[in-house]
């Protein structure tokens, strides 16, 4: 089967560091993207990781284990404006996006 | 320049009504889709269409009819409205990476257009 799990919600401090995971179950795999939405808005592109390792993009970094099907997103020196879903989604080689449930994460001061 | 535009932005309407949304994009891309968003915030693909033609059509109910006139265009025509249609329906497009595998997914998303049926 194919299936994407992300924690539902996530609490942090402005000015710290946040990690949200996402592991998903699959027989097929091609890389894991990310994207942000923030509430009555549209899903954002933040990153795709196609090889394991990091991808480092400004206070957003993405991280991809294949091995331990296994990936998640790094969020530094947060900022209120951060407050928002995030969303994994992963191509299973069928040519489409599936997403993850989401995690809403929500900044406090 | 709005790159995926798709109107109506709000559509509120009776059980049984047809209704259609329109969906836009001046990317140049080549694969459109639509995804729905229900009200737990999940997206589920519908449909993608690349270069007009039909790809992907996920077990949606015969009364979602996708059409692509050109490239550029994917409207969504919805018959006799259901109540768990209410969602929000999101259109998007990406850039075909030719042969070979994806460097990238990267799908360009319109702001969305919610539709509650009452």
């Amino acid at each position: 089967g194919q299936s994407l799990e992300q924690p539902s919600e996530v609490t942090a401090v402005e000015g710290a560091i946040v990690q949200i995971n996402c592991t998903y179950q699959t027989s097929g795999f091609y890389g894991l993207s990310w994207y942000q939405q923030h509430d009555g808005g549209a899903p954002t592109f933040l990153s795709y990781n196609a090889l394991d390792g990091l991808e480092e993009t400004g206070r957003f970094s993405s991280f991809l284990s294949r091995s331990d099907s296994y990936g998640y997103l790094l969020l530094q020196e947060l900022q209120m404006k951060d407050s928002a879903s995030y969303f994994c989604a992963v191509d299973f080689g069928n040519e489409k996006l599936t997403f993850g449930t989401g995690t809403r994460l929500t900044i406090i001061p | 320049d709005t790159a995926v535009s798709q109107t109506p932005k709000y559509l509120v309407t009776q059980m049984g009504n047809d209704k259609s949304i329109k969906c836009e994009q001046n990317l140049g891309h080549d694969t459109m889709y639509w995804y729905k968003q229900d009200s737990k915030k999940f997206l589920k693909i519908m449909f993608s269409y690349n270069n007009k033609e039909l790809i992907i059509n996920e077990t949606v109910p015969n009364r979602f009819s996708p059409k692509s006139p050109d490239k550029a265009h994917l409207n969504l025509h919805i018959n006799s409205l259901e109540l768990g249609d209410s969602a929000v329906y999101f259109c998007a497009s990406s850039q075909e990476s030719g042969s070979g595998r994806r460097v990238s997914w990267e799908l360009f998303f319109g702001e969305g257009s919610r539709l509650t049926v009452l």
